[in-house]
C-alpha cells in the first residue's frame, strides 16, 4: 500500500530537549516536504526536498532542521524545541512537482 | 503572489442537503488545483484534482468540482451530504514558478452536518 508514515503520532516534550520526527514514504517520490498546521493559520511549509541531499527552506523554517540522506526518508529535527513549536506536523511526498501530495497521519507535538 | 481563498470558515448543512464549498485563487497562468479533506485526527486525503481538460472533475466520495477560469474559482460540490462528510476541507494550488513549486493552501472550511 502506498503510504507516508510518520512517527511518533503524539509527542510531549520539554523546552530544549532535542527531538526528531521521522517520515518515510514507499512510493519512490522525489519531492518531500514538512508542514505545520495551526488554528487559523492553515498549512505552512517548513522545509522541502527536491531529491536526495537537496533541501531548502519553506515559509517557516526557523527552529527546524531536515536531512535527506535517502530518497524514502525525510526526518524533521528540532534541536531546541520551544513552546511556540507546539503544533500538528505533517510530512508529505509528491511524485513530481506538478502532482498531488500524499500526507502522513500527522504528529501532534506539545512542547512544555 | 499566488494565493488561495476559502471565504467560508465554517458551514453547517443538514444531512441529505446539497453542498458547495468555495475556493478562489490568485494566479496568472492555469494552475493545478486540488481539494483535500481532513477528518478529525487524520491526515489530508485527496478528493480530486484539476490539471487540464474537462473543467468539471469527479472525485472520491461523490464529490465534484468545477474549474471556472473567468472567476478564478474551483468550487467543490456534493449533491447529498452524509454525516460522515463532516470534516475540514482544503483547497490548494501548485505554483508554477521556481524550483519549489509548492502547494499554496487555503485556510480551510470546516463542515458540520446536522442529522
Amino acid at each position: 500500500e502506498a503510504q507516508v508514515t510518520q512517527n511518533p503520532r503524539y509527542l510531549i516534550t520539554v523546552t530544549g530537549k532535542k527531538l526528531t520526527v521521522t517520515c518515510s514514504q514507499n512510493m519512490n517520490h522525489e519531492y518531500m516536504s514538512w508542514y505545520r498546521q495551526d488554528p487559523g493559520l492553515g498549512l505552512r511549509q517548513i522545509y522541502y526536498s527536491m531529491n536526495v541531499e537537496v533541501t531548502d527552506k519553506g515559509d517557516v523554517p526557523e527552529g527546524y532542521k531536515v536531512s535527506r540522506k535517502e530518497k524514502r526518508n525525510f526526518p524533521l529535527i528540532l534541536e531546541s524545541p520551544s513552546p511556540n513549536q507546539t503544533s500538528l506536523y505533517f510530512c508529505a511526498s509528491r511524485g513530481s512537482v506538478n502532482t498531488e501530495a500524499f500526507f502522513g497521519q500527522g504528529t501532534r507535538l506539545t512542547v512544555v | 503572489a499566488q494565493s488561495v481563498t476559502q471565504p467560508d470558515i465554517h458551514i453547517t448543512v443538514s444531512e441529505g442537503a446539497s453542498l458547495e464549498l468555495r475556493c478562489n485563487y490568485s494566479y496568472g497562468a492555469t494552475p493545478y488545483l486540488f481539494w483535500y479533506v481532513q477528518s478529525p485526527g487524520q491526515g489530508l486525503q485527496l478528493l480530486l484534482k484539476y490539471f487540464s481538460g474537462d473543467t468539471l472533475v469527479q472525485g472520491i466520495k461523490g464529490f465534484e468540482a468545477e474549474f471556472k477560469r473567468s472567476q478564478s474559482s474551483f468550487n467543490l460540490r456534493k449533491p447529498s451530504v452524509h454525516w460522515s462528510d463532516a470534516a475540514e476541507y482544503f483547497c490548494a494550488v501548485v505554483t508554477n514558478a521556481g524550483n519549489n513549486r509548492k502547494l499554496i493552501w487555503g485556510l480551510g472550511t470546516s463542515l458540520g452536518v446536522n442529522p
